[in-house]
């Protein structure tokens, strides 16, 4: 089965700053995707950012953009100008083709220092 | 509004009282899943649909059932809650099963329900 590993469970940033969040994943599969999504307290999922494992380029989103390592199975986050609204757990989640499965890794709650 | 709605968003409900927390979505997306967020575990999926009458297990089923009789919704069941269902549920869709070739649709969740088996 896939596992998805997120090894950090807190992190804090300042305000303004970068934080990098890490998430290393196992698959024998070429073709996923992977994900970050944001949870903010209201407990809503939020997509932040995905990323399509055949494409090279690293997603970006605004602030937020990936570091896509495909050889070391990694996928981490990387937040910009942090700001006080992106303290949340942030989950990262593989999803393989056809497999009708995303499967979470177990949480970094993010905390924003103003 | 395109939106996953759950009710109800909180339950405390006794052991063995059967119990069922309903998802709707007004997408008209064919694809719907529940999952079911632990501390220190993450989502897991419980079960999946991919369309209407076609339902699936995910990684945790026991002691859950589904039903898909129409498209827009999804309810989640509990025949006899037991205390380790205690959870904060989650119901999401999205209009093709993730990743079918490779076009990815972005699922949408709903709010969650805080569901405490006493």
């Amino acid at each position: 089965a896939q596992t998805v590993t997120q090894s950090q469970p807190e992190m804090s940033v300042q305000e303004a700053e970068t934080v990098t969040l890490s998430c290393t994943y196992d698959t024998s599969e070429s073709d996923y995707y992977l994900f970050w999504y944001k949870q903010p307290p209201s407990r809503q999922m939020i997509l932040v950012i995905r990323q399509e494992a055949y494409k090279q380029q690293n997603a970006t989103e605004n602030r937020f953009s990936v570091n896509f390592q495909k050889a070391a199975k990694s996928f981490s986050l990387k937040i910009s100008d942090s700001q006080l609204g992106d303290a949340a757990m942030y989950f990262c989640a593989y999803d393989q083709t056809g497999a009708n499965n995303l499967f979470f890794g177990t949480g970094t709650r993010l905390t924003v220092i103003p | 509004e395109a939106q996953v709605t759950q009710n109800p968003r909180y339950l405390i409900t006794v052991t063995g009282k059967k119990l069922t927390v309903t998802c709707s979505q007004n997408m008209n997306h064919e694809y719907m899943s529940w999952y079911r967020q632990d501390p220190g575990l993450g989502l897991r999926q419980i079960y999946y649909s991919m369309n209407v009458e076609v339902t699936d297990k995910g990684d945790v089923p026991e002691g859950y059932k589904v039903s898909r009789k129409e498209k827009r919704n999804f309810p989640l069941i509990l025949e006899s809650p037991s205390p380790n269902q205690t959870s904060l549920y989650f119901c999401a869709s999205s209009f093709t099963p993730p990743h079918r070739g490779r076009t990815n649709t972005e699922a949408f969740f709903g709010q969650g329900t805080r569901l405490t088996v006493v």
